[in-house]
């Protein structure tokens, strides 16, 4: 079966330092790939997206980049934190738009 | 990005049915209606989607207007266990998943 595996759970950085979140999926091959962001008590923004090995969409410019070196790891970067890159950070996969997307389990991160 | 609206928040007693409508009028032939819900602290959870025609699963049904400009999700006996934000997305040519801010679903005992 599939799983997608995020880490970690909880994260407190000072600004101006970096960030490396990171995301693999297991049980499928050639996933697309995607990072999104929830500040408190708000929906889910899509920041960026990836249908495969070193190609990246960026949905809205940002403090963030995202890399994908291998087929089934997508990693979220940041080479120096802002206060507003708090959040709640969510990896999710899917095979193709017509089936359903899978999320992770989600980093919450608190930039101090 | 494709855009969808839905109530806030709606009120549902327990064990009755629980109708969550969301508009889509700028929908494009392909666009693809996903409903997903979430918990607090959790990722979202998939429920339903479908395309033109009214979809059943063992957790909900999805009901199609026939312009496809809007859809409902039903819950069909809400039980507390459902309570959480829904969110009706369009998924587009490009395999983006865009969200919207949801529907907070308080369910009362």
């Amino acid at each position: 079966s599939q799983t997608i595996h995020q880490w970690p759970a909880t994260l407190v950085q000072p600004v101006g330092s970096p960030l490396s979140l990171e995301c693999t999926v297991e049980g499928t091959s050639n996933p697309n790939l995607y990072w999104y962001r929830q500040a408190a008590g708000r929906g889910l923004q899509l920041l960026f997206y990836s249908i495969g090995i070193g190609q990246i969409s960026s949905e809205v410019p940002q403090n963030l980049s995202a890399s994908r070196p291998q087929d089934r790891q997508f990693i979220l970067s940041s080479k120096k934190l802002l206060l507003s890159d708090s959040g709640f950070y969510l990896c999710a996969w899917s095979v193709w738009r017509v089936t359903e997307a899978f999320f992770g389990q989600g980093t919450r991160l608190t930039v101090v | 990005d494709a855009k969808t609206t839905q109530p806030n928040s709606m009120e549902s007693n327990e064990e009755e049915p629980v109708h969550l409508p969301c508009n889509h009028s700028t929908i494009s032939g392909t666009d693809y209606i996903h409903w997903y819900r979430q918990l607090p602290s959790q990722g979202p959870e998939y429920v339903i989607h479908g395309l033109t025609s009214n979809v059943n699963n063992r957790m909900a049904s999805l009901a199609i207007a026939e312009d496809r400009k809007s859809s409902t999700l039903i819950l069909h006996r809400a039980t507390l266990r459902d309570a959480a934000v829904y969110y009706c997305i369009l998924t587009t040519t490009g395999n983006q998943f865009y969200f919207g801010t949801g529907t907070s679903l308080t369910v009362i005992p």
